[in-house]
């Protein structure tokens, strides 16, 4: 069974520091994606890495991926506080050809001025 | 494209009654999906659709919960006999299907959500 885990679960940092947030999964999976949550909102998408070593870059958000450690990471640069929100990784999970996205628990992000 | 849309978005209701809600996915999605989201936790699974039938269901789906999609557009979700423990966000989300090669993103877009409260 596909399981995802993030940490930290929660982070609270100073505006403009680095920080990275860390995505492991148990099982090979092709297609790994990042969402963002605002407190009462949907998610909505803010990456999607296809391959190993693939690198998404986002304004202060970079994610990377690697296959062979199941691991995927996002990583933000410079904080400011329109970055505070929960973010999560989701992995495909590869049985069964639905598309179903298997999350991880979500990070909740607090970025301090 | 007016993205997904879910209503009721919020639900309060007394233990024992039964609820519905209901999704409308972007008009060219074949691909449905409804998610159970608790506070503090990251979305899970309940089940899928691919054009109008049901292809998976979450073990974790009791025999008090039921989806359709009728005629692959719109779907509803019902809860019966509902539970303090049913208490959650619901969310729906929808795809076009697995698009193969380099753009096969497949991406999920999900609606705002319907927020059901079991007093």
């Amino acid at each position: 069974e596909l399981k995802v885990e993030q940490n930290p679960l929660f982070l609270s940092m100073q505006e403009g520091k680095n920080y990275t947030i860390y995505c492991n999964y148990s099982t090979t999976s092709d297609r790994l994606y990042w969402y963002r949550q605002d407190p009462g909102k949907s998610l909505e998408s803010l990456f999607v890495l296809l391959s190993n070593g693939a690198v998404k870059q986002e304004g202060r958000l970079m994610a990377s991926l690697d296959t062979k450690a199941r691991l995927s990471t996002l990583h933000i640069t410079a904080a400011v506080h329109d970055l505070s929100a929960t973010y999560f990784c989701a992995v495909v999970d590869g049985s069964g050809n639905t598309g179903k996205l298997i999350f991880g628990q979500g990070t909740t992000l607090q970025v301090k001025p | 494209d007016t993205g997904v849309s879910q209503n009721p978005r919020h639900k309060i209701t007394k233990r024992g009654q039964n609820v519905t809600f209901r999704c409308d996915p972007i008009s060219e999605h074949n691909r449905l999906y409804w998610y159970r989201q608790t506070l503090g936790q990251g979305p899970e699974f309940l089940t899928y659709f691919q054009n109008e039938a049901q292809l998976e269901k979450s073990r974790l789906l009791s025999d008090r919960f039921s989806a359709e999609r009728p005629k692959g557009s719109f779907s509803t979700l019902e809860i019966q006999r509902t539970e303090q423990g049913d208490s959650a966000m619901y969310l729906c989300a929808s795809t076009i299907g697995l698009v193969q090669g380099p753009s096969g993103a497949n991406v999920l877009t999900f609606g705002a959500g319907s927020r059901l409260t079991v007093l």
